[in-house]
């Protein structure tokens, strides 16, 4: 089965500053790779995703680069702010979502004041 | 932002019993889960559900039993409770082959 593996476990920057999360992935039938950010207390929502026929994808200040042949892909986050402060979550799926997310084990993101 | 809700929300009960925990989408996706997050916050998933039928069913014990009395609805039923059971389940659903996967509230079980 797929295997997400996700780094760094913690992540702290400036307020000000950018982020970047990396996550690799075994199985090369994943076409789909979503990330989530979970408040404390609160349900993981899905902040950007990409499929495989594409390589980067940006929404405001989150982006996520995939690359295929060497099976990761990266969330990266500019011009941080507190409210920005989370666990965040990458995950793979292969097919059309019947096998359900295989999740990494999470980045706690803290931004520093 | 109820389009995927449970209930109850927080369960405290006591180990050898028997709870239940229920999920309802208005979505109207074809394909429901149960996850599991641990205490180190790992997310696993446990089951998925589509069109009543079983697709995926991970190495859970089979004292956990899905039930979906229609597409909208998947409950989990738990029974002869254990420790190792305490923490927070979140049911999903998602329409096939459209993308995004969207997650319930949550149910904090804890076990004592």
């Amino acid at each position: 089965g797929e295997n997400v593996e996700q780094h760094p476990s913690t992540l702290s920057v400036q307020e000000g500053d950018s982020a970047v999360i990396k996550c690799t992935y075994s199985d090369s039938a994943s076409n789909y790779f979503p990330w989530y950010k979970q408040e404390l207390g609160k349900r993981p929502q899905l902040i950007i995703d990409i499929r495989s026929n594409v390589g980067e994808k940006k929404d405001q200040r989150i982006a996520v680069t995939l690359n295929k042949t060497a099976k990761h892909f990266s969330l990266h986050i500019t011009e941080t702010q507190p409210e920005d402060s989370a666990v965040y979550f990458c995950a793979a799926r292969s097919g059309g979502g019947a096998d359900g997310l295989t999740f990494g084990k999470g980045t706690h993101l803290i931004i520093q004041p | 932002d109820t389009a995927v809700s449970q209930t109850p929300k927080y369960l405290v009960t006591q180990m050898g019993n028997d709870k239940s925990i229920k999920c309802e989408q208005n979505l109207g996706h074809d394909t429901m889960y149960w996850y599991k997050q641990d205490s180190k916050k790992f997310l696993k998933i446990m089951f998925s559900y589509n069109n009543k039928e079983l697709i995926i069913n991970e190495t859970v014990p089979n004292r956990f039993s899905p039930k979906s009395p229609d597409k909208a609805h998947l409950n989990l039923h738990i029974n002869s409770l254990e420790l190792g059971d305490s923490a927070v389940y979140f049911c999903a659903s998602i329409r096939l082959l459209a993308g995004a996967q969207y997650f319930g509230p949550g149910t904090r079980l804890t076990v004592t």
